[in-house]
């Protein structure tokens, strides 16, 4: 695709309930990145791919967080028993590589999730 | 300490002037090094790259590396309220690992 595509833009769960959010990376690029951003607040790294496989984890906040990517390319973040805590705008970016050149990530415009 | 620091702000500058956004690292091995713009209630948005020593231009944005120092900087030459936004700086962690940090960004405001 053109851009990097999230869906869907928003999200309103109840507490406890479990969401997948979906990110399609631009054609291509084989680096995938997830973020989380709070009201006001900074990106928090979450979690990247690089192909098919997450080199590192490291962000994810809780085993109740997972993502997976399948065929180079559509992402996945699943939050299971889903807290208020979770309420925050999730981002996702795409880039051609991971390494030296060619690491010029493109962001999606990002699912707001909000849990009741 | 933070993988990447910068002063949240916010910068406050006249219409016109020069708006100087800084940025330090603390991996000495990093590699590459961008600028995105951040208005409110949106995504992201890629300004600059830089991956070597000194100054690269485009338009009225000047970025600026200096990996002795661990210190990366965007200039913005005759500042509009349009330029009004929020300035993230990120970093890739470790050479070739991939991992792309950011900082907590630093909002600039331009009066006019």
């Amino acid at each position: 695709g053109a851009g990097v595509s999230q869906s869907p833009s928003n999200k309103v769960t109840e507490k406890g309930k479990d969401v997948e959010l979906r990110c399609d990376p631009i054609s291509g690029h084989t680096a995938l990145y997830w973020y989380r951003q709070r009201l006001g607040q900074g990106l928090e790294f979450l979690i990247y791919f690089q192909g098919n496989s997450a080199p590192d984890k490291s962000g994810l906040p809780s085993d109740r967080f997972s993502a997976e990517r399948t065929g180079e390319s559509v992402s996945t973040l699943t939050i299971q028993r889903t807290q208020q805590e979770d309420s925050a705008v999730y981002l996702c970016a795409s880039s051609l590589t991971t390494g030296y050149l060619g690491t010029e990530a493109f962001f999606g415009q990002g699912t707001r999730l909000t849990v009741v | 300490q933070k993988e990447v620091e910068q002063n949240s702000g916010p910068l406050s500058v006249p219409e016109g002037a020069i708006a100087s956004l800084n940025c330090t690292y603390s991996d000495r091995v990093s590699q590459s090094f961008f600028w995105y713009r951040q208005y409110s209630g949106k995504s992201p948005e890629l300004i600059m790259s830089i991956y070597s020593n000194g100054d690269k231009e485009d338009g009225r944005f000047t970025a600026q590396l200096n990996k002795a120092s661990q210190y990366v900087s965007l200039l913005i030459r005759d500042s509009q309220p349009s330029d009004s936004a929020t300035y993230l700086c990120a970093v890739t962690n470790s050479g070739n690992t991939g991992k792309l940090i950011f900082g907590q960004g630093t909002t600039l405001q331009v009066k006019p």
